[in-house]
């Protein structure tokens, strides 16, 4: 079985600033693989950034950089030069890889100008 | 290149009626899976199908089941609506099992 949790319920972050969304997890699993989803509000769920439970490697997107820590079970998000456009819920998930994915319940970001 | 397509967006029925969503995946893609999603219980995993077979099942009554086409389309029904049936059913496609998950936009299903 696997658990993922979001401790932040909401974040908010003033324009141009970095943030850091916390996500941990639990799993059986020897290979899986973490996501980081955005919803904003047209509820259409976007894939911000995917990691490789294998690589050491942090995955990063433009923007968009993860610190994953295996031993630790922990998987944050950070976003560097916040824009109003990153306001939404983000979603920390785990899966054996797209499918059957397991959500954690969502921080709600949200960008001040 | 389409993206993932749900139909409809929304949808009211009536309690006891029964219900079918639809989702046509990316092209190419064979991996469908389906997620409901509600402001208690967050995002839960419906079932996930690969090549017409149906490759796990979340912890959701009998009353949901789903189907997938020799195309990939996918259908998921509901029987007997409750009104804790209301939610956001999400749908997503992969290339394979362990690609990315690319989201539809959802139904929107209310019961009353």
């Amino acid at each position: 079985a696997q658990t993922v949790t979001q401790s932040q319920p909401e974040m908010s972050v003033q324009e141009a600033e970095t943030v850091t969304l916390s996500c941990t997890y639990d799993t059986s699993e020897s290979d899986y693989y973490l996501f980081w989803y955005k919803q904003p509000p047209s509820r259409q769920m976007i894939l911000v950034i995917r990691q490789e439970a294998y690589k050491q490697q942090n995955a990063t997107e433009n923007r968009f950089s993860v610190n994953f820590q295996k031993a630790a079970k922990s998987f944050s998000l950070k976003i560097s030069d916040s824009q109003l456009g990153d306001a939404a819920m983000y979603f920390c998930a785990s899966g054996e890889g797209g499918s059957r994915l397991t959500f954690g319940e969502g921080t709600q970001l949200t960008v001040n100008p | 290149k389409a993206g993932v397509t749900q139909t409809p967006r929304y949808l009211i029925k009536t309690r006891g009626q029964q219900v079918t969503l639809s989702c046509s995946p990316i092209s190419g893609h064979r991996s469908v899976s389906w997620y409901q999603q509600t402001p208690g219980q967050g995002l839960q995993f419906l079932f996930e199908y690969f090549s017409e077979t149906q490759r796990n099942k979340g912890n959701f009554p009998g009353r949901f089941s789903g189907r997938q086409f020799s195309n990939s389309r996918s259908e998921m029904n509901v029987s007997t609506l409750e009104l804790g049936d209301s939610a956001l059913y999400l749908c997503a496609s992969s290339l394979s099992r362990d690609a990315e998950a690319f989201f539809g936009q959802g139904t929107r299903l209310t019961v009353v």
